[in-house]
């Protein structure tokens, strides 16, 4: 079965520079979230969309932001990254009114900032 | 206070033994509960989920809920080695229109062989 795609897997930059992470939901799932999981702790809820709007916010720095497209893949844009940015960033994606609400995760991609 | 709470272990069982992890919540109008496994490094994967007071079984995991209590708790039957991992409890936050999840810290799992 098809599941989540993250792209990509790892990522290195430097202080100060911009990252942009891709993520592509399971076929026909409409909502996509963003969790941030720094070494050591749980996953935390940045934002989701739902059908290309911006649904639920949570502890989303200002510097990022994202965005659900047409064909519902969504891109998280940080900006003026800190050394505090150095996590796991996990997408989940799940289909509103299915049977179920679960969501189900991507691989991640591994931010690392020096 | 966390709004979903579990022990950080590790919780050390012999390889066959029963594994039991558990789970407090805060918010008394949570609905939906799931349990994920998630290795180091790796993304969650869902283990369970559930929706009702009582338990569900599905292989050699059993999930119980007390929505009066505001308790759930995974119990792994014939525990292997391979279950060795970090047990993530997640409730279903009801709150704008997409329903995130709220992740306890994890319990970490050594199944000893």
């Amino acid at each position: 079965a098809a599941g989540v795609i993250q792209s990509p897997r790892h990522l290195i930059k430097e202080k100060r520079e911009t990252a942009t992470l891709k993520c592509y939901p399971i076929p026909r799932h409409d909502t996509v979230y963003w969790y941030q999981q720094g070494p050591g702790q749980d996953p935390q809820f940045l934002i989701s969309f739902y059908e290309k709007m911006q649904s639920d916010k949570g502890s989303i720095p200002d510097r990022f932001s994202a965005q659900q497209f047409s064909d519902y893949h969504s891109e998280l844009n940080m900006s003026s990254l800190e050394l505090g940015d150095s996590a796991l960033y996990f997408c989940a994606s799940r289909q509103r009114g299915g049977s179920t609400d679960t969501q189900y995760f991507g691989p991640g991609t591994r931010l690392t900032v020096l | 206070q966390k709004e979903v709470e579990q022990n950080s272990g590790p919780l050390s069982v012999p390889e066959g033994a029963i594994a039991s992890l558990n789970c407090t919540y805060s918010d008394r109008g949570s609905q939906s509960f799931f349990w994920y496994r998630q290795y180091s490094g790796k993304s969650p994967e869902l283990i369970m989920s559930i929706y009702s007071n009582g338990d569900k079984e599905d292989g050699r995991f059993t999930a119980q809920l007390n929505k009066a209590s505001q308790y759930v708790s995974l119990l792994i039957r014939d525990s292997q080695p391979s279950d060795s991992a970090t047990y993530l409890c997640a409730v279903n936050a009801y709150g704008g229109a997409t329903n995130k999840l709220i992740f306890g810290t994890g319990t970490l799992l050594a199944v000893q062989p």
